[in-house]
């Protein structure tokens, strides 16, 4: 069985600064993936950035780079100069296993306030 | 290019009645899940299809049923709603499924209220 733990249930960052929100995972397949997600209010979930099991460097997507550190189980979110729009709930997610077609095991997610 | 669209946005119904929601995928993709997210449950994976098969199925009552068509649009189902169904339902489409590499896109949701 797969599982995602975000440890942090809110974090506060000021306008402009750096902030990590972490993600730990576990899994018994050599073969996975790892998901950033921002879901606003609203409701929609955007895509932010992904990691595959057997890339060699961190991902990183704009303002979004992902701290894959395999042997930790660690994949943890930095988001680089916070901007007020970034304050929302981000999800950490998982695929695991040639056969889990489609299917995703989410974290219980973190919410993000960016202060003035 | 058109993002992943989900009709309708937000609905009403109640107890004992049923529901259908609608996903029409980005062009191109054939893979469509579907997501329950709830307050208490957090997400929970529904079901995914692929070319208009089934491959994929979470740990949901056979109430929650759904099928996709040839041109890759998916419908889901709930029938005898519970006050428990309650949620927002979230549908995502990629080219092939995330284990085939592919990204995972998400709808803005269906927000569902039963009472």
């Amino acid at each position: 069985a797969q599982k995602i733990t975000q440890t942090q249930p809110g974090m506060f960052v000021q306008e402009k600064e750096a902030v990590t929100l972490d993600c730990t995972y576990d899994t018994s397949d050599q073969s996975y993936g790892l998901f950033w997600y921002k879901q606003p209010s609203s409701g929609e979930m955007i895509f932010l950035i992904y990691q595959g099991s057997y890339d060699e460097q961190n991902a990183t997507e704009g303002r979004y780079s992902l701290n894959f550190q395999k042997a930790r189980k660690s994949a943890n979110l930095v988001i680089s100069a916070s901007q007020l729009g970034d304050s929302a709930m981000y999800f950490c997610a998982m695929w695991a296993g040639g056969t889990s077609y489609g299917k995703l095991t989410f974290g219980q997610g973190t919410i993000l306030t960016v202060h003035p | 290019k058109a993002g992943v669209t989900q009709t309708p946005r937000y609905l009403i119904k109640t107890r004992g009645q049923q529901v259908t929601l609608s996903c029409s995928p980005i062009s191109g993709h054939r893979s469509v899940s579907w997501y329950q997210q709830t307050p208490g449950q957090g997400l929970q994976f529904l079901f995914e299809y692929f070319s208009e098969t089934q491959r994929n199925k979470g740990n949901f009552p056979g109430r929650f049923s759904g099928r996709q068509f040839s041109n890759s649009r998916s419908e889901m189902n709930v029938s005898t709603l519970e006050l428990g169904d309650s949620a927002l339902y979230l549908c995502a489409s990629s080219l092939g499924g995330p284990e085939s590499g592919n990204t995972i896109y998400f709808g803005e949701g269906s927000w569902l209220t039963v009472v």
